[in-house]
């Protein structure tokens, strides 16, 4: 059982650049989200699934896009990235939407 | 919108003193979450507590929700230096959780 994966680790992108970062999770969770977490602040929510096929807006989504065609994957993808961006990215998943949420390893984004 | 308070930002303690971070929701809560991040490291589920006033024990962590939910601490007795990182509550309200800004602590041995 491997949890919540999270690809890549570290990234540097370039202004105006795109990226998709990867999160899959092997405990048939239903429910996925994606935040971001900036120096010394704690975690934003930027999208969230309940169930392949169904995605929707959290506190911060602009400038990001999500799918879920899968219960196991859950990609992020960034289009025209901008400084704001540089972030840690953490993917989470829960059995349902009020149980205990399990984290991924994060992704690290710098943005120049 | 929905805001969740946590303070302290930062506390230092000194190994064996006790330590507490609040949470504090502009509304009523459906429940709390509260994890533990090391540094460097990913939010660790710690605690779910859902009744009005319910108080939960883990060894040394004694984890309390308000009578109104819209509040709750975490209280940790005689600190050790396993315990610093950084805790944050989540407060849920629908399919939604909103994380506090975290209370980062430090323990000097």
């Amino acid at each position: 059982n491997a949890g919540v994966t999270q690809t890549p680790k570290f990234r540097i992108l370039k202004i105006g650049q795109s990226m998709t970062l990867q999160c899959t999770q092997d405990m048939n969770h239903n429910y996925m989200y994606w935040y971001r977490q900036d120096p010394g602040m704690g975690l934003k929510l930027i999208y969230y699934s309940v169930g392949a096929g169904i995605t929707d807006k959290g506190e911060v989504p602009n400038g990001y896009n999500v799918s879920r065609s899968t219960t196991e994957d859950f990609p992020l993808r960034l289009e025209l990235a901008a400084p704001s961006q540089t972030s840690v990215y953490f993917c989470a998943s829960s059995y349902l939407g009020y149980y205990e949420q399990y984290f991924g390893p994060g992704t690290r984004l710098t943005v120049t | 919108g929905q805001q969740v308070m946590q303070i302290p930002q930062y506390q230092h303690v000194q190994e064996g003193e006790d330590f507490t971070t609040y949470c504090n929701s502009s509304t009523t809560l459906s429940n709390i979450q509260w994890y533990k991040q090391r540094p460097g490291g990913h939010p660790v589920f710690l605690i779910q507590l859902v009744k009005s006033g319910e108080v939960k024990k883990q060894k040394r962590l004694t984890f309390q929700f308000g009578e109104a939910k819209k509040n709750s601490s975490l209280h940790i007795t005689a600190t050790q230096t396993t315990d610093v990182g950084t805790y944050f509550c989540a407060g849920n309200t629908g399919n939604q959780f909103y994380f506090g800004t975290g209370t980062s602590l430090t323990v000097i041995p």
